[in-house]
């Protein structure tokens, strides 16, 4: 069945940087999109990036624009989000996500980042 | 950006009650409108994507419907695993936006 696991996730101060990883299984992943979504504590559900199957078309939040780079690699079935520049409003649960024509079906269990000194 | 304003933002409810959450878009998003639930602590998992279309497990007590630029996601019949929170979320147009949720708890 489908399976995404996030890692990379931890403490880390304000300016600094973290590559999450997310290792998906289960599917035939270079056919699809995979998404970054994250959840502040507390708080809703914030897209972040997505990209697509073949890694040719990517975009961004207008939040981590500039900051963010999202990438993949089919033959390791794995998606990255590189994260400089953090801030603590980039605090959150990261969640990757297998999308389909914009619609998030199946989720990883999450990675927590916190930005704080 | 699209913004979906989700109400209410709670509503406590008893075993079998029907159950309605709305969300209004700004703009209109021609259907592409999916619905989340999820636990505490748990990853959101999807219910039910193109406003009315039942993701494969999902029981038959959900269902969504349209009208204009408002969405309704309904829950007939409310049951002790669905207490959680509820999210919508449009693709029509990028950045995909979600609402706030809407935390449904026992009365």
């Amino acid at each position: 069945q489908v399976q995404l696991v996030e890692s990379g996730g931890g403490l880390v101060k304000p300016g600094g940087s973290l590559r999450l990883s997310c290792a998906a299984s289960g599917f035939m992943f270079s056919d699809f999109y995979m998404s970054w979504i994250r959840q502040a504590p507390g708080k809703g559900l914030e897209w972040v990036s997505h990209i697509s199957g073949s890694g040719d078309s990517i975009y961004y939040a207008d939040s981590v624009k500039g900051r963010f780079t999202i990438s993949r690699d089919n033959a390791k079935e794995s998606v990255y989000l590189q994260m400089n520049s953090l801030r603590a409003e980039d605090t959150a649960v990261y969640y990757c996500a297998r999308e389909f024509s914009g619609y998030q079906f199946g989720w990883g269990q999450g990675t927590l980042v916190t930005v704080s000194s | 950006d699209i913004q979906m304003t989700q109400s209410p933002s709670s509503l406590s409810a008893s075993l079998g009650d029907r159950v309605t959450i709305t969300c209004r878009a700004s703009h209109d998003i021609y259907n592409s409108l999916a619905w989340y639930q999820q636990k505490p602590g748990k990853a959101p998992n999807l219910l039910l994507y193109t406003t009315s279309r039942l993701e494969s497990g999902v029981p038959s007590r959900f269902s969504g419907s349209a009208s204009g630029t408002d969405y309704t996601l309904t829950i007939s019949s409310l049951q002790a695993e669905d207490f959680a929170t509820y999210y919508c979320q449009q693709y029509y147009s990028i950045p995909w936006t979600f609402g706030l949720g809407t935390k449904v708890e026992l009365k």
